[in-house]
């Protein structure tokens, strides 16, 4: 079942600007992974955070954890009109063995950067 | 990075048929596979966990005489729609352990 909530459900900025994209999750977690997909295509993984990390880095990226409010988000900085996709949020489950690597996915938010 | 290959990326099927898709982890053996389908502008929603050697475990509302599963080697796992209709028309996408995905597989039932 689906866990993970997104906000906003749609995003509309102009280049150069930052986009913020939020995710809330209701179960404890191993881990949060975040991933883009252009439209009807597959998926690219972005950036993980451990549950036992609060903030990571990966170039324009920027992702926070906080795990007593179960929320994360996404920051593009800089934002570019290939940015342009859907993101989505996982969790990945605490227990480990053959469900690692299982995910809830969130809603998504559609992004759209207007050159 | 490890490389899952999923194929075909799109097919198109008179409904009533049988289509299947395979699963392929390139470069390192995948005792679990996962599959996922997304309906139009919906999110990833998982319908089984394919285990290497075994029966696949199906999630809450997946018929699994409808879409079976076979993952007979540590590299491959297929799902095959089995009697598709135009409402399994959905994008259907496979990872491997540690969630490296597949391309996906666009599914259109006619």
């Amino acid at each position: 079942s689906q866990q993970g909530e997104e906000d906003p459900q749609a995003l509309s900025i102009q280049e150069g600007e930052n986009a913020t994209m939020n995710c809330s999750y209701k179960t404890s977690i191993n881990n949060l992974q975040w991933y883009r997909q252009n439209s009807g295509r597959g998926l690219v993984h972005l950036i993980l955070i451990r549950s036992n990390e609060r903030e990571k880095h990966s170039g324009r990226l920027r992702v926070t954890l906080d795990t007593s409010k179960k929320s994360s988000s996404l920051l593009i900085t800089a934002s570019r009109a290939a940015d342009t996709a859907s993101y989505f949020c996982a969790t990945g489950p605490m227990a480990g063995g053959t469900s690692y690597g299982k995910l809830t996915f969130g809603q998504g938010t559609i992004l759209t950067v207007h050159p | 990075g490890a490389v899952v290959s999923q194929h075909p990326s799109w097919v198109i099927c008179k409904s009533g048929t049988s289509v299947k898709i395979e699963c392929r982890s390139l470069d390192f053996q995948a005792t679990t596979m996962f599959w996922y389908r997304q309906f139009p502008k919906q999110s990833l929603m998982l319908m089984a966990t394919s285990n290497e050697g075994s029966k696949a475990t199906y999630e809450q509302g997946v018929e699994k005489d409808k879409f079976l599963i076979n993952h007979a080697s540590l590299t491959l796992s297929t799902l095959t729609v089995t009697s598709a209709h135009p409402e399994d028309s959905s994008f259907y996408i496979c990872s491997a352990t540690k969630a490296f995905f597949g391309q996906g597989t666009r599914l259109t039932v006619v």
